[in-house]
């Protein structure tokens, strides 16, 4: 299976300011995901990272807010924007590892705290 | 909207007991995955299963998809501490291209 790192694993930040989250994956792929984790819940897809194109976003999450970028088929960029003490949570990069079929596979996340 | 029904959401046993996760749908999915994720990490593939009426068995765990490939079961034989965390299900449907999750089992295995 691919191996994903994310940078940074947690940090703490103050409101209004924005963060960037990388995600590396050791294979090329071709699918990449973003989703949200909050405190004691499943996962919330935020948006596929599409290699070359704008990422596409789910219902409820805009691109001003968590802009994304696909430079190549190894790395992904998710910018959590103007953070409020709401955007507290983990946040998971995910792939479909094309040697995998449709089965994805996580990174170890990164814990945010916005106070 | 398809969703993925997880029951029971919250679980409490004592080491050596038996247990089941329920993974339900109303929606036919081509595929179906169990994850187990531990605090501070990401959630780590269990298993894959495709076929109606697979089933399939990893050590203790015994993953079951359904004959109709709408449900799935993980039953756990003789639980140990080290299976505490929070178990997901995830199915990916079969008319788009978009993994469903379900909200997850949190299990917490007693000593």
């Amino acid at each position: 299976s691919a191996v994903i790192s994310q940078k940074p694993s947690r940090d703490i930040c103050q409101r209004g300011t924005s963060l960037t989250i990388q995600c590396q994956v050791d294979s090329q792929v071709t699918m990449m995901f973003w989703y949200r984790q909050q405190p004691g819940q499943s996962l919330t897809l935020i948006a596929t990272a599409n290699q070359g194109s704008e990422a596409t976003y789910e219902s409820g999450f805009v691109i001003d807010k968590f802009p994304i970028s696909r430079p190549n088929l190894t790395f992904s960029t998710l910018t959590v924007s103007n953070m409020s003490p709401e955007d507290s949570s983990i946040y998971l990069c995910s792939v479909e590892w094309d040697r995998g079929g449709e089965t994805q596979y996580f990174g170890p996340g990164t814990r945010l705290l916005v106070l | 909207t398809q969703l993925l029904e997880q029951s029971p959401q919250f679980l409490s046993i004592q080491e050596g007991e038996n247990l089941t996760v329920y993974c339900n749908s109303s929606s036919v999915f081509s595929s179906l995955q169990w994850y187990r994720q531990e605090p501070g990490e990401g959630p780590v593939l269990l298993v894959t299963v495709v076929t109606g009426g697979e089933v399939k068995k990893l050590k203790r765990l015994t993953f079951q998809f359904g004959d109709a490939r709408k449900d799935s079961s993980l039953h756990i034989t003789a639980a140990q501490p080290g299976d505490t965390g929070l178990y997901l299900c995830a199915g990916d449907n079969t008319g788009g291209f978009k993994t469903i999750f379900g909200a997850g089992t949190r299990l917490f295995v007693k000593a």
